[in-house]
């Protein structure tokens, strides 16, 4: 069964740090990995994807994710957090196998940013 | 939220009432979503629609109801059968389902509370 595991419920930073928000994963086969944010009260906005190549992966407000394959980890990374960085993020897996393209979403972790 | 409305933004239920959220893309995508989002459960799924005039149960569907009339169109019901339905309620599209790396893209969502 796929599955997504957030481990941090909530992660604290101050503004100018680097931030890390992490992600594990399992499934079956090989992965597309995703990440997106989520505002209050707001739909969810994607941020980058992972589907081949390069394990480095750059997207949106200047966040990147690594795929680590032996760790099944696609951590969320920015060298600068912001204070409107504080969100809801959400990381998000689905089995390149999988004919339903479903995504299966981790439960989130809530980024807050202090000045 | 570009491309996808969800109206209305708030909606109360009274018990034994079904009410119908609408979601509407201009998108051109072929398939469309619904999730529930509860408070540290992330997102899951409760219908997918791959193609007009056919959908696919998620993980969740008992209790709801969805059709598939028009491309552009997914509402979803939520009949008196769903015990607790007070949740945010996210529509998402996504462009040609055999490709499963493409991202969905998502709604500003629907806030239902059961009175």
């Amino acid at each position: 069964a796929q599955s997504v595991a957030q481990p941090e419920d909530q992660v604290n930073v101050a503004e100018g740090n680097p931030l890390t928000v992490k992600c594990t994963y399992s499934v079956s086969g090989n992965p597309y990995l995703f990440w997106y944010v989520q505002y209050p009260n707001r739909g969810l906005q994607f941020l980058l994807k992972y589907i081949t190549g390069d394990n480095l992966v750059k997207g949106s407000y200047g966040f990147e994710a690594e795929f680590n394959k032996s760790q099944t980890s696609f951590h969320l990374k920015k060298p600068s957090a912001l204070v409107s960085d504080s969100a809801l993020y959400f990381c998000a897996v689905r089995d390149r196998g999988d004919s339903s393209y479903k995504l299966i979403f981790g439960s989130g972790t809530r980024l807050l940013v202090r000045p | 939220d570009g491309g996808i409305t969800q109206s209305p933004k708030y909606l109360f239920r009274k018990e034994g009432q079904n009410v119908t959220l609408s979601c509407e893309q201009n998108l051109n995508h072929d398939a469309m979503y619904w999730y529930r989002q509860d408070p540290g459960q992330g997102l899951r799924l409760i219908y997918y629609s791959q193609i007009v005039n056919d959908f696919q149960k998620g993980d969740i569907a008992e209790g709801y109801s969805v059709s598939r009339e028009k491309k552009e169109s997914f509402p979803l019901t939520v009949t008196s059968a769903q015990k607790n339905p007070t949740a945010f309620y996210l529509c998402a599209s996504s462009i040609v389902p055999g490709h499963g790396s493409n991202e969905q893209f998502f709604g500003p969502g629907t806030r239902l509370t059961v009175l």
